[in-house]
């Protein structure tokens, strides 16, 4: 089945504690991208990446990292993660040939206390 | 960059009405807006999109027509269902953005039975 995967879903963490959010999908996309989704602001993309070695800054990259070691997979990491980090967290791929038809995971939900 | 402006922020309507909501971008060069819906608790999922060189496209009970001299573009629902009730968003992006989506806010939708 066609599918992006993250991991872990939900996580409760405290100030400082380094995490990684794992993002995976097993449609050859070369396309992949992490949003934040926050009440009232949409969904604000944080890096993006369009193909293995390739990352950018998306409109809110402050206090995030990224790499795009293999095609399926583009981590995020908080080195040092704050309480205004606390949010809903969406990787999605693409091609990038097909314009922009992107393909959502299923969230990780995350609170920095 | 692209700034995108959705509105209504909340709508609420009778079942079988018809559903209005409308998007306007900033970035000429735009030309690819894909709507997404998501659900309570769900990942967003593309439902309709249309490219600059058409000005309307239709899908079964949903819409969206694109005024490029304007700027704006709309999704139009008709014979809403209690089904249709969901978060929806508007986006826009351009070749000079490559495959970076660029949101709206979002819009509410209930749909009463």
């Amino acid at each position: 089945e066609a599918q992006v995967t993250q991991n872990p879903r939900y996580l409760i963490t405290v100030t400082g504690k380094k995490l990684t959010v794992t993002c995976s999908q097993n449609m050859n996309h070369e396309y992949m991208s992490w949003y934040r989704q926050d009440p009232g602001l949409g969904l604000r993309q944080i890096y993006y990446s369009m193909n293995v070695e390739v990352t950018d800054k998306g409109d809110v990259p402050e206090g995030y990292k990224v790499s795009r070691k293999e095609k399926r997979n583009f981590p995020l990491i908080l080195e040092s993660p704050s309480p205004n980090q606390t949010s809903l967290y969406f990787c999605a791929s693409s091609f990038v040939a097909s314009k922009n038809t992107q393909y959502f995971g299923p969230g990780t939900r995350l609170t920095v206390l | 960059g692209e700034n995108v402006e959705q509105h209504p922020s909340t709508l609420s309507v009778q079942e079988g009405d018809s559903a209005v909501i409308k998007c306007t971008y900033s970035d000429s060069a735009s030309n690819y807006f894909p709507w997404y819906k998501q659900e309570l608790g769900k990942r967003p999922q593309l439902i309709i999109d249309i490219r600059s060189n058409v000005g309307e496209k239709k899908d079964q009970r949903i819409a969206v027509t694109l005024n490029k001299t304007a700027k704006h573009f709309s999704l139009h629902i008709t014979e809403t269902q209690p089904e249709d009730s969901a978060v929806y968003f508007c986006a826009a992006t351009s070749n000079n953005a490559g495959n970076m989506l660029t949101f709206g806010g979002g819009t509410r939708l209930m749909v009463k039975p």
